[in-house]
């Protein structure tokens, strides 16, 4: 079955200090990850994907993943961290097999940026 | 500009009453998702249909019911079977290529009257 998994609820970082969020999956087939970020009462904002190809992929708001195959691992990193990333991200692979429409999402994790 | 849109934004609903979240894309997506979201917690499927007039049950759809008669449409209704509304109710949409990601509405808070 596929998962994810975020192993850490709470992240805290200094403002302008590098910040990684940590990602672990387990699929069949090779996997089609995705990075969210969602603010208080709003809707998920996608943030990034690994599709193929580069292991490290940049997206949005300077916001970058490293994909590793051996360690099944997409941790979510960003060189220096701003206050307003403070929310909610959250890790998600979609099905690459007979499912192809179902996304399964981890649980989360609260980063606290403080100034 | 293309995007999802749900309303309305806060809905109350009083017991035993059945109540209606609408969930419109124009984004031109086959698939479209169902998502419930307690406080502090990650997101569960409740729903999801991959093209018109077809729909799988996600993880916990007891107590929801959901049609698909338009591309466009994916209007959720929360029954009186479900005890525990309370929550914040998100839609999705995604194309159909492996790479596409999912694209979330602004969501409706639920709660009870």
């Amino acid at each position: 079955a596929q998962s994810v998994a975020q192993p850490e609820d709470q992240v805290n970082v200094a403002e302008g200090n590098p910040l990684t969020v940590k990602c672990t999956y387990s699929v069949s087939g090779n996997p089609y990850l995705f990075w969210y970020v969602q603010y208080p009462n709003r809707g998920l904002q996608f943030l990034l994907k690994y599709i193929t190809g580069d292991n490290l992929v940049k997206g949005s708001y300077g916001f970058e993943a490293e994909f590793n195959k051996s360690q099944t691992s997409f941790h979510l990193k960003k060189p220096s961290a701003l206050v307003s990333d403070s929310a909610l991200y959250f890790c998600a692979v979609r099905d690459p097999g007979g499912n192809f429409n179902k996304f399964y999402f981890g649980s989360g994790t609260k980063l606290n940026v403080k100034p | 500009d293309g995007g999802i849109t749900q309303s309305p934004k806060y809905l109350f609903r009083k017991e035993g009453q059945n109540v209606t979240l609408s969930c419109e894309q124009n984004l031109n997506h086959d698939a479209m998702y169902w998502y419930r979201q307690d406080p502090g917690q990650g997101l569960r499927l409740i729903y999801y249909s991959q093209i018109v007039n077809d729909f799988q049950k996600g993880d916990i759809a007891e107590g929801y019911s959901v049609s698909r008669e338009k591309k466009e449409s994916f209007p959720l209704t929360v029954t009186s079977a479900q005890k525990n509304p309370t929550a914040f109710y998100l839609c999705a949409s995604s194309g159909q290529g492996g790479g596409q990601p999912q694209h979330f509405g602004d969501g409706t808070r639920l709660s009870i009257l």
